[in-house]
């Protein structure tokens, strides 16, 4: 699976949209792009995953730049709830055995 | 969506014992796993547990130190043998079905 590079830490304003970028520059034709999310003391919680096409569901957008070497979640009206690690993620195929492999993360802090 | 319970949720253990964490899954999936998570760390995998057969053990990580059974496809167990402080961790299961991987709580390992 290819890797992924996030930024170690990001803060919010409550209320505001909450971008988190993620590069994925060897990512294959095959690959999806996972985000889930982690609150203290919890296990991780799936967010949302693409291919190629912008993805948006009830908790986030999913922005995948043409090229598929990086992508944005958004997060469009960030809550204190919101406040956790998040993990972006590259894996083959959709409905495949393969497992998930985290990297680093974001931690993501919602100020009021 | 499936809802993953663990047993215990956390335990304090001496040194050369073993623990054996539970992990229930409220359907069957066709995938199950078991991740570590390391204070301060993102998670790791261990291995896959295969149904009737022997796990499959990512690099680092071997049977007799992490002996994992899974009888049939709602119920695993992972136990960690010969405890030492470098144990000491948060030890998570986790169930794919289709797309989605679902994580349980988490159960906080310490070893004094």
């Amino acid at each position: 699976d290819a890797k992924t590079t996030q930024p170690p830490s990001m803060d919010c304003a409550e209320g505001r949209a909450a971008n988190l970028p993620c590069n994925h520059s060897t990512i294959s034709g095959n690959e999806y792009v996972y985000w889930y999310r982690q609150i203290h003391s919890q296990g991780p919680q799936y967010i949302i995953h693409g291919l190629k096409n912008n993805e948006t569901n009830e908790m986030a957008s999913l922005i995948i730049t043409e090229d598929r070497k990086s992508s944005t979640l958004i997060l469009p009206h960030a809550t204190l709830r919101d406040t956790a690690v998040y993990y972006c993620i590259v894996r083959v195929g959709s409905n495949a055995g393969n497992m998930l492999t985290f990297g680093g993360g974001t931690r993501l802090m919602v100020k009021p | 969506s499936a809802v993953i319970s663990q047993k215990p949720s956390r335990d304090i253990c001496q040194r050369g014992t073993s623990l054996t964490i539970q992990c229930q899954v409220d359907s069957q999936v066709t995938m199950m796993f078991w991740y570590r998570q390391q204070p301060g760390q993102s998670l790791t995998l261990i291995a896959t547990a295969n149904q009737g057969s022997e796990a499959t053990y990512e690099s680092g990580f071997v049977i007799d130190k992490f002996p994992i059974s899974r009888p049939n496809l709602t119920f695993s167990t992972l136990t960690v043998s010969n405890l030492s402080p470098e144990d000491s961790s948060i030890y998570l299961c986790s169930a794919r079905e289709s797309y989605e991987q679902y994580f349980g709580p988490g159960t906080r390992l310490t070893v004094t």
